[in-house]
């Protein structure tokens, strides 16, 4: 199975900052990369899809980049309703793999 | 606005077999979609369990595949999961959730989850 490692496990920071979450494949994946938002008792959200497709009804400060092993979400200005978990998962070769997902808290 | 919806016990003993089914409202299972399940718990994250075409077609996680069955039900828009042999270890949030067509093993819409203990 593909193993997906995302850093930091949590980050803490403030409304209006940019965050930077990174997430590594341990093999070559193209741009068949997910990203999903979680908060505490609801199922993911789907944010960006293909590494860098930003997802129907997301805000536009959500972007996503990379292609190959090393990929990044970043959040241009953070909001109060973003604080939450994040993960990301390989949509490249079944079983599809998720990172164990970084925790975005306040500040 | 595609809606689904688990439902299955909460609660399972060691060695019994676990059923779930998830009710789909807001599109047709017999879509261009693959219809998957995913299971979270604290000790191993999220895990992807395997999906299933509207053909019948399925794609099963090899680590759970010899424990797993995913089947459809057209005639109730719904599809189901039955994991064998349960252990504590498969205590965990099951979600059913539907693949986007605009890209494989894309999760585009989640049902709510359900919590299922295994426990005697």
């Amino acid at each position: 199975d593909i193993q997906m490692t995302q850093s930091p496990s949590s980050v803490s920071a403030s409304v209006g900052d940019r965050v930077t979450i990174t997430c590594r494949a341990s093999q070559g994946i193209s741009r068949w990369l997910v990203w999903y938002q979680q908060k505490p008792g609801k199922a993911p959200k789907l944010l960006i899809y293909t590494a860098s497709s930003l997802q129907s009804g997301v805000p536009s400060r959500f972007s996503g980049s990379g292609s190959g092993t090393d990929f990044t979400l970043t959040i241009s200005s953070l909001q109060p309703e973003d604080f939450a978990t994040y993960y990301c998962q390989q949509a490249k070769i079944f079983p599809y793999t998720f990172g164990q997902g970084t925790k975005l808290e306040i500040k | 606005q595609v809606q689904l919806q688990e439902s299955g016990p909460g609660l399972v003993k060691p060695s019994e077999t676990l059923s779930l089914t998830c009710a789909v409202s807001g599109g047709s299972i017999s879509s261009s979609n693959w219809w998957s399940w995913v299971r979270q718990s604290p000790g191993k994250g999220l895990e992807w369990i395997g999906e299933i075409f509207h053909s019948g077609s399925t794609n099963y996680n090899p680590s759970l595949k010899s424990r797993v069955t995913i089947s459809l039900d057209k005639s109730k828009n719904q599809f189901s999961l039955k994991l064998s042999s349960v252990t504590a270890a498969d205590t965990a949030v099951y979600y059913c959730a539907r693949v986007s067509i605009l890209a494989a093993g894309t999760i585009d819409y989640w049902g709510q989850g359900t919590l299922v203990t295994v426990s005697s």
